[in-house]
């Protein structure tokens, strides 16, 4: 077990709507990641977010959005739900900022699929 | 842009049946190099990071290689258990933990 935790584990919405994915990080890491893994292909990623800022975005359009709250956990956003946003969401926490490159740690993602 | 490139796409093997799974990446600016394992509907679990040329790390019958411009994930007498996506992951940024994953091959190990 990783420690990082992903709220809801799967999730149906209509094009058009509006959804809010959690994550809560694991104890003592300060960043979060976001991706986007689309059935068959590696984990996109969309944003970055360290000590509550935003520390890096992907390709993602504007109406992909985040959170981190002081605690570290954090929130992605996604406004006008298209068809091609059904994916498994992940979030990865780690110790961001560090001197060398450390793992990620990822939690079991969420499954949205979008009718 | 930076590129990581995986192969096979895809591996069948007998049990016992030993093999190498290779991971290309873009070699400017390397900080680290990350080797993942997904099972279906999950989440990736990592498995070893290697920072630079000549590198080695070993788990179970799993040993993960780095090379100039490579990096091979190489399995010894696979065990149906083993049957899963392996991802590779490069990071370059400093500051920014950004992954560049390749697309996985996905391993199927027969009883």
């Amino acid at each position: 077990e990783t420690g990082v935790t992903q709220s809801p584990t799967h999730l149906i919405k209509t094009r058009g709507q509006q959804v809010t994915l959690r994550c809560s990080s694991q104890s003592g890491h300060n960043t979060v990641s976001w991706y986007q893994q689309a059935l068959g292909q590696g984990p996109q990623f969309i944003f970055q977010y360290y000590r509550e800022e935003e520390n890096g975005r992907g390709n993602f359009p504007p109406r992909f959005s985040g959170l981190q709250f002081p605690n570290y956990s954090s929130e992605l956003n996604v406004n006008a739900l298209e068809l091609d946003d059904s994916a498994l969401y992940l979030c990865a926490s780690s110790l961001g900022r560090h001197a060398i490159a450390t793992e990620a740690f990822f939690g079991q993602g969420t499954r949205l699929t979008v009718v | 842009e930076d590129q990581v490139t995986q192969s096979p796409e895809a591996l069948r093997l007998q049990e016992g049946e030993s093999s190498s799974l290779n991971c290309s990446y873009t070699v400017s600016g390397l900080r680290g190099l990350f080797w993942y394992r997904q099972d279906p509907g999950k989440g990736p679990e990592f498995l070893f990071t290697l920072y630079s040329a000549g590198e080695e790390k070993e788990k179970e019958r799993l040993k993960a290689t780095l090379t100039k411009k490579e990096s091979f994930l190489h399995i010894t007498a696979p065990k149906p258990e083993d049957s899963a996506t392996y991802l590779c992951a490069a990071s370059y940024n400093f500051g920014n933990e950004k992954l560049t994953f390749g697309t996985g091959t996905r391993l199927t190990i027969i009883p």
